[in-house]
């Protein structure tokens, strides 16, 4: 079973900060991904970016990066240079890299809100 | 870049009526998509994984009487919510995954907000 935990349920940051969100999951899985989504008001779910569980590097893109400690099962997602268009719910997930498990199970999100 | 496409965007309809909601992977072939759903202020919950050509499989205490899913092509796949009630309403959302699409992502529908009266 998969379990992915975000502690907090709201967050603030100024217009031009960074901003860190927190993640941790567990898993039985050896192998396994690592995603963070975003979700505006509208509903729709935007990929943000991806960390697999062999992979040696963080990944980044653009102003995202993803803090990943394997040691400690946490993925953290970090966004720079927040912008008030970054207002949003930020759902952390993660799917096994098993072909036959691929869904993916998310965490409660957590509702970051740029300030100006 | 993949494109998911999900119909209707929106339904608003009486008790007793049956829904049904249409995901389309629009520029690739999916063998498998997601039929998720989130109640407000809630995360997403994985409801069923529908396989082409098979049936779906359900995630427990999901009824799979009243969510009837179908995956007749590799490129669609319907979720049918039979008799709807007011415990219904939700925000519905498929994602598909690309055939030997490795390790990326998978793309989502815009979903579809159901409110039954």
């Amino acid at each position: 079973a998969q379990k992915i935990t975000q502690t907090q349920p709201g967050m603030f940051v100024q217009e031009k900060e960074a901003v860190t969100l927190d993640c941790t999951y567990d898993t039985s899985d050896p192998s396994y991904g690592l995603f963070w989504y975003k979700q505006p008001s509208s509903g729709e779910m935007i990929f943000l970016i991806y960390q697999g569980s062999y992979d040696q590097q963080n990944a980044t893109e653009g102003r995202y990066s993803l803090n990943f400690q394997k040691a400690r099962k946490s993925a953290n997602l970090v966004i720079s240079a927040s912008q008030l268009g970054d207002s949003a719910m930020y759902f952390c997930a993660m799917s096994s890299l098993d072909t036959g498990r691929r869904a993916l199970t998310f965490g409660s999100g957590t509702r970051l809100q740029v300030q100006p | 870049g993949a494109v998911v496409s999900q119909h209707p965007s929106r339904v608003i309809c009486k008790s007793g009526t049956s829904v049904k909601i249409e995901c389309r992977s629009l520029d690739f072939q999916a063998t498998t998509m997601f039929w998720y759903r989130q109640f407000p202020k809630q995360s997403l919950m994985l409801m069923a994984t529908s396989n082409e050509g098979s049936k779906a499989t359900y995630e427990q205490g999901v009824e799979k009487d009243k969510f009837l899913i179908n995956h007749a092509s590799l490129t669609l796949s319907t979720l049918t919510v039979t008799s709807a009630h007011p415990e219904d309403s939700s925000f519905y959302i498929c994602s598909a995954e690309k055939q030997d699409s490795g390790n990326q992502p998978q793309h989502f529908g815009d979903g579809t907000r159901l409110s039954i009266l």
